[in-house]
């Protein structure tokens, strides 16, 4: 079946504009989730959805970064100003709805790399 | 707060060879514990997980024991082919916060014929 997609798999911009990268989970699982990889600071969790809420927002870095959600399935992440150390791998990921403690696998996606020129 | 420390890589095996890749980690109360791989080009995924002290996470030949006296959860596999080269991440997810993974930083592993 189909797995975690994500687009684009390249985004190459230029200081100070804006970006949005797109997230499709896999169909059922509506819980989220945004991460990070970089070179200085490894894989960081961003943001978590569960439906088109976002109770986890802790680790978005700064307010220049915002994610949405809508109908409960795709999700975009949007870097406002780009600069320059916001050059990374972001990873989305998605699994069934946590429940009652119970944790489901998280699925990745294959990532978009984003460089800011 | 939590986190996750790995060895660093890159770590260099000849094919059959034993396998240890070390991790600790801190974390508050019960958190559970994954192994993830990234193989070349490919998206990272789930390769073992344990949930509970003691508990042993075991898939494709490799096994990690959850060890709260020492706060490990130590990668092994008895005989490594060149297939398993690949990145390595530890990780681990908070009990109070199960939307989470907090990542180790990753270690490279690279298996010679």
């Amino acid at each position: 079946g189909a797995g975690v997609s994500q687009s684009p798999s390249n985004k190459v911009t230029e200081k100070g504009k804006d970006v949005e990268l797109r997230c499709d989970p896999i169909s059922g699982h509506t819980a989220l989730y945004w991460y990070r990889q970089s070179l200085g600071q490894g894989l960081e969790f961003l943001i978590y959805f569960q439906g088109n809420s976002a109770p986890d927002k802790s680790g978005l870095p700064s307010d220049r970064f915002s994610a949405e959600r809508t109908g409960g399935s795709v999700s975009t992440l949007t870097i406002q100003r780009t600069q320059q150390e916001d050059s990374a791998v972001y990873l989305c990921a998605s699994s069934y709805p946590l429940a009652g403690g119970q944790l489901h696998e998280q699925f990745f996606g294959p990532g978009t790399r984003l460089t800011v020129l | 707060g939590n986190s996750v420390t790995q060895m660093e890589g890159p770590v260099t095996l000849s094919e059959e060879a034993f396998l240890t890749i070390n991790c600790t980690y801190t974390a508050t109360g019960y958190p559970s514990l994954f192994w993830y791989v990234q193989y070349p080009g490919e998206g990272l995924q789930l390769l073992l997980k344990a949930t509970k002290a003691d508990d042993k996470g075991s898939n494709k030949g490799f096994e990690a024991t959850y060890r709260k006296e020492t706060t490990s959860f130590h990668l092994e596999k008895g005989s490594v082919q060149v297939s398993d080269s690949a990145v390595y991440f530890c990780a681990l997810t908070p009990y109070s916060s199960a939307s989470k993974i907090i990542f180790g930083s990753g270690t490279r592993l690279s298996i010679r014929p």
